[in-house]
């Protein structure tokens, strides 16, 4: 059972656009959630969190939105980069059970020069 | 200075074998996890340690065998290797049991033949 889910397989967006990704999830508990990005032959590397206390995180060009409602977060990523091709895993935990984390299956992104 | 080290990289062996994976992290960390991503792409958790107890056990084969003989080292066994055990294996850690994003190592591709 995946109870977190990305959609999506892949994107293609021009650079200098807005990259926008998304992710659903089913579990209610869920209170934590991540995004990662992934480049071929390396490991996930941690790009910005929220927890559900809020409904909006940013760092730089990534913004992170959080609809609870709905169980949906997307990773909003503006200006996009051709740095920023990759693959982005979204991920989501129940503190109260600890670190345990549901990941998706990904968003592969490419950014058009 | 690699933050969560994993060897080897790629591993390819026959049916039946039985091989390890190691897997170091220098963050200080204090919680380890290993985690598979299947052939689709998915990543799931099979594994975590926390101060040397296992804390997360997800229904894998007995066949796979974490051991941790230090907070900075957890190590995968597998007994008798299947087809089935081809996969991407990721080592992670992360500080604390919840609210902490994991930091992931770089993989490492297991070839059963």
């Amino acid at each position: 059972d995946q109870q977190v889910k990305q959609n999506s397989p892949s994107l293609s967006v021009q650079e200098g656009r807005i990259s926008i990704l998304n992710c659903d999830y089913t579990n209610s508990m869920f209170d934590y959630f991540l995004w990662y990005k992934k480049y071929p032959a390396e490991g996930p590397t941690f790009l910005i969190s929220i927890s559900s206390i809020k409904d909006k995180n940013e760092d730089g060009r990534f913004t992170v939105f959080l609809n609870k409602s709905a169980k949906h977060l997307s990773l909003h990523i503006v200006p996009s980069q051709p740095g920023d091709s990759a693959v982005y895993f979204c991920a989501a935990s129940d503190l109260n059970t600890g670190n345990q984390f549901y990941f998706g299956t990904g968003t592969s992104l490419t950014v058009i020069p | 200075d690699t933050a969560v080290s994993q060897t080897p990289k790629y591993l390819v062996t026959q049916m039946g074998n039985d091989k390890s994976i190691k897997c170091e992290q220098n963050l200080g960390h204090d919680t380890m996890y290993w985690y598979k991503q299947d052939s689709k792409k998915f990543l799931k958790i099979m594994f975590s340690y926390n101060n040397k107890e296992l804390i997360i056990n997800e229904t894998v084969p007995n066949r796979f065998s974490p051991k941790s003989p230090d907070k900075a080292h957890l190590n995968l066994h597998i007994n008798s290797l299947e087809l089935g055990d081809s996969a991407v294996y990721f080592c992670a850690s992360s500080q604390g049991t919840g609210g902490s994003p994991l930091h992931f190592g770089n993989g490492t591709r297991l070839t059963v033949t």
